[in-house]
């Protein structure tokens, strides 16, 4: 069974800094992976998709990677701000569906 | 891009009344849609897989009767919580995609639904 863990759980850090969080899954068999973001009281923001294919993905400050084999994805953040501060979701979908399993998340602060 | 449209985003019911959520397509056609729940500092969790025409697939624990899904058209899938109690408030998020070719990157989430229970 598909279990996947973010860590940290949290996570302050002040403005302008560059930042890494980390996703994990026990199943490398996935389809691909895909990062959200969810701010307070809101729904969900894809922020980036990887395909099994592929190793990496960027959108302006941001960037994921994807180890298949060792079942881990890291988010990059380059010179984080306030604005970004909301949890950040990691997901997996496997076996050709679009059933996506949810990290636990991280919840981002970002201090001015 | 396409877009996935939850309705209401926010909603209010007595205990032990019934309230529908919608998710719709809205310029495509949905022929799956998924529905998840997230308790208050936990993540999503799948809750049913909606098909078209066809009953829904629900995963391991969770309620069929009383959580009612419908999918009658190629843009509609509704959810029905059935009874309602406190313990069912929580934030419902539909996804959908045609899966005409699955490529992984037509899959769309909605906004949700935020249910409180009183």
């Amino acid at each position: 069974k598909q279990e996947v863990t973010q860590i940290p759980a949290a996570l302050s850090v002040p403005e302008g800094e560059n930042l890494v969080l980390n996703c994990s899954f026990t199943d490398s068999a996935i389809y691909n992976l895909q990062w959200f973001r969810q701010d307070p009281g809101k729904g969900l923001t894809s922020l980036l998709l990887i395909q099994s294919s592929q190793r990496e993905q960027t959108s302006g400050r941001l960037n994921a990677s994807l180890d298949k084999s060792s079942g881990r994805s890291t988010l990059y953040i380059a010179a984080s701000q306030p604005g970004d501060s909301a949890t950040y979701l990691c997901a997996v979908s496997t076996s050709g569906t679009y059933k996506y399993i949810f990290g636990t998340g991280t919840r981002l602060k970002v201090l001015a | 891009g396409a877009v996935v449209s939850q309705h209401p985003s926010r909603v209010i019911c007595k205990s032990g009344t019934s309230v529908k959520i919608e998710c719709r397509s809205l310029d495509f056609q949905a022929t799956t849609m998924f529905w998840y729940r997230q308790f208050p500092k936990q993540s999503l969790m799948l809750m049913a897989t909606s098909n078209e025409g066809s009953k829904a697939t629900y995963e391991q624990g969770v309620e069929k009767d009383k959580f009612l899904i419908n999918h009658a058209s190629l843009t509609l899938s509704t959810l029905t919580v059935t009874s309602a109690h406190p313990e069912d408030s929580s934030f419902y998020i539909c996804s959908a995609s045609d899966l005409q070719g699955f490529s992984g990157n037509t899959i769309y989430f909605g906004e949700g639904s935020w249910l409180t229970v009183v």
